[in-house]
């Protein structure tokens, strides 16, 4: 069964472009959530799709944006870059919804915005 | 606010040793606790859950408590190999499959 996979893997961008990863979650699992990873602030909650429905949003500004299609695959977008969005982003999908469910997390996209 | 906090200094052990990881957390009352692994570059991955109701969890040579009383997960590696050498993150679950991470802890084996 293939795992989570996010294209593309590295991404070099300037300040004020935008940026779209994408996310293809393992066959069957419907939940697809997005985290940003830092060496400065961890791993944080970006937003998390059900069956094309935002159900959660992490407390990021408006430029950060994401939409799941009816095959539940899962792009997130990031307008006016900053350099400050330089992170690993990370796409996990979950078979079902709720806490008592693990996270299966993708190799992730490396974005550097110089 | 709600905070999960892990020892953010790297453990090292000598190969063969029990690793003992922390996890406490506070404004927080979690009904699952998740422990994952992250290797450098990689995305973390699943290792163990305990629900709120549970006070130990094994698998293999793993082993995790959950005191909701002290607001702490503890997380056990018995018989350690250079192998086992990673990351370590605790996460606790808000709401859908939202998870709050701890910072992690880097676990250091030495043979």
């Amino acid at each position: 069964k293939a795992g989570v996979t996010q294209t593309p893997r590295y991404l070099i961008k300037t300040r004020g472009q935008q940026v779209t990863l994408s996310c293809s979650p393992i066959s069957g699992h419907r939940s697809v959530s997005w985290y940003q990873q830092t060496p400065g602030q961890g791993l944080q909650f970006l937003f998390e799709y059900f069956s094309e429905t935002q159900r959660n949003k992490g407390n990021f500004p408006g430029r950060f944006s994401g939409r799941q299609f009816s095959n539940s695959r899962s792009e997130m977008n990031v307008s006016t870059l900053e350099l400050g969005d330089s992170a690993l982003y990370l796409c996990a999908s979950s078979l079902g919804v709720g806490g008592g469910t693990e996270a299966f997390f993708g190799q992730g996209t490396r974005l550097t915005v110089v | 606010s709600q905070k999960i906090e892990q020892n953010s200094e790297a453990l090292n052990i000598q190969e063969g040793k029990t690793a003992t990881l922390t996890c406490n957390y506070t404004n927080y009352s979690p009904a699952y606790l998740q422990w994952y692994r992250q290797d450098p570059g990689r995305g973390p991955v699943f290792l163990l859950l305990i629900r709120e109701n549970e006070k130990e969890k094994r698998k293999e040579r793993l082993k995790v408590t959950f005191d909701t009383t002290l607001k702490q997960s503890l997380f056990h590696i018995t018989a350690s190999q250079p192998a086992d050498s990673a990351t370590y993150l605790c996460a606790l679950h808000n709401a859908g499959n939202m998870l709050t991470f701890g910072g992690g802890t880097r676990l250091m084996v030495k043979p």
